[in-house]
């Protein structure tokens, strides 16, 4: 069973801190993906990568970086937090080649305040 | 790049009745068109995806058509139980160069016993 862990279900979070979400996954999957959920705006992409060290800005990168040091681990990171982004996050993960399904984390709600 | 738009919003059916959620898609070299649910509080997970180069698949209850010349795809659901209350999200995406998902903004369908 393929699994995305992401390392907290819900993250308060005063404005201006830097705030860390991490997402592991373990089926040896080249893509790794952050969205951001909000009502009425369905999964809007923030980064993704297809690669170690590699990354591509999504639809809405904004206020946000990634990492990713090692294939399984891919972080997003809110360089100084704002009360806009309060939201849920989801990651998620899938094969580069082959059947392209992607796996979602658990989702994340942070909410900064 | 791709914008994939979904019709309608929210849905409500009386149980055994049929749902069907509608999506288009704006760039022709998508070629892989998955459907995920979400159950309230929970991850997003497939339930039925299609390639290009089929126009049709089915799975039990529920079925995905596709049209590549007018760029929409649709998911129905047939003799709908109450347990397929959740949010739909369409997806498109292009495989061969990066795999990455862009989705419609849900639908939210609400089975009546």
């Amino acid at each position: 069973d393929v699994k995305v862990t992401q390392s907290s279900r819900y993250l308060v979070k005063r404005t201006g801190e830097k705030v860390f979400l991490e997402c592991v996954q373990d089926m040896d999957h080249e893509n790794m993906f952050w969205y951001r959920q909000d009502p009425g705006l369905g999964l809007r992409l923030i980064y993704f990568s297809y690669d170690v060290k590699m990354k591509e800005k999504g639809d809405i990168p904004e206020g946000y970086s990634v990492s990713r040091e090692k294939k399984e681990r891919f972080s997003l990171i809110l360089e100084s937090a704002s009360t806009n982004q309060t939201s849920m996050y989801l990651c998620a993960s899938s094969f580069a080649g082959g059947i392209p399904e992607a796996f979602f984390g658990q989702g994340t709600r942070l909410t900064v305040v | 790049g791709e914008n994939v738009e979904q019709h309608p919003s929210t849905l409500s059916v009386q149980e055994g009745d049929s749902a069907v959620i509608k999506c288009t898609y704006s760039d022709s070299a998508s070629n892989y068109f998955p459907w995920y649910k979400q159950e309230l509080g929970k991850r997003p997970q497939l339930i039925i995806d299609i390639r290009s180069n089929v126009g049709e698949k089915k799975d039990q209850r529920i079925a995905v058509t596709l049209n590549k010349t007018a760029k929409h795809f649709s998911l129905h659901i047939t003799e709908t139980q109450p347990e397929d209350s959740a949010v739909y999200f369409c997806a498109a995406s292009e495989t061969n160069t990066g795999n990455q998902f862009y989705f419609g903004t849900g639908t939210s369908l609400t089975v009546i016993p």
